[in-house]
């Protein structure tokens, strides 16, 4: 079953513009995780907030967390082509250590 | 460096024919998991194992077996595949140890087309 959902589907910006994608969930959490993938290859995790956690920040990369709203958001600021790639969130219930994932935000950097 | 191997990268085979995948990780992981991912569906988990011996069905575990004799290796079983098992699949593992709060380690995935 899809835990996590992203929003936009896709995103399409200017280098050096932000990107901001967000990811909502229906059930309680222990932790929400953000991956990467580039094209046909394997997923690269970003970034974990716990669910006691409400920002994180790893370089360019911010994560908001509100468990109120059952939703995060991922900010890439001062974007390159180089983060063309596909957005995943998942989230982990602490049930048998399982991540579940969203469909994914295809975004697009353009030069 | 930490890695999670898979193998083949690509796999063209034909239905009804047998075939495994192998996964192996050098990180000393107990949970191992299977996703297959496909177009408009995201990431579904197959399997997951949590250690030796220890293996259990995930969302989509029809048609496909697996196995986890020792703790490096997770292979994963297509007795009799068919066109709908065409997919693209990962193998990941994390470190289940203490606090659920560790990231999965991918492999670079394997492409399987069947005919």
């Amino acid at each position: 079953s899809q835990q996590g959902e992203e929003d936009p589907q896709a995103l399409s910006i200017q280098e050096g513009e932000n990107a901001t994608m967000n990811c909502s969930y229906k059930t309680s959490i222990n932790n929400l995780q953000w991956y990467r993938q580039n094209s046909g290859r394997g997923l690269v995790h970003l970034i974990l907030i716990r669910s006691n956690e409400r920002e994180k920040h790893s370089g360019r990369l911010r994560v908001t967390l509100d468990t109120s709203k059952k939703s995060s958001s991922l900010l890439i600021t001062a974007s390159r082509a180089a983060d063309t790639a596909s957005y995943f969130c998942a989230t982990d219930t602490g049930a048998n250590s399982k991540l579940t994932f969203g469909k994914g935000i295809t975004l697009s950097v353009r030069p | 460096e930490a890695q999670v191997t898979q193998n083949p990268r690509y796999l063209i085979t034909v239905t009804g024919k047998k075939l495994t995948v192998t996964c192996s990780q050098n990180m000393n992981h107990e949970y191992m998991s299977w996703y297959r991912q496909d177009p408009g569906l995201g990431l579904r988990q197959i399997y997951y194992s949590m250690n030796v011996e220890v293996t259990d069905k995930g969302d989509v575990p029809e048609g496909y077996k697996v196995s986890r004799k020792e703790k490096r290796n997770f292979p994963l079983i297509l007795e009799s595949p068919s066109p709908n098992q065409t997919s693209l699949y990962f193998c990941a593992t994390r470190d289940a140890t203490g606090a659920h709060n560790s990231p999965l380690h991918f492999g670079n995935g394997t492409r399987l087309t069947v005919t």
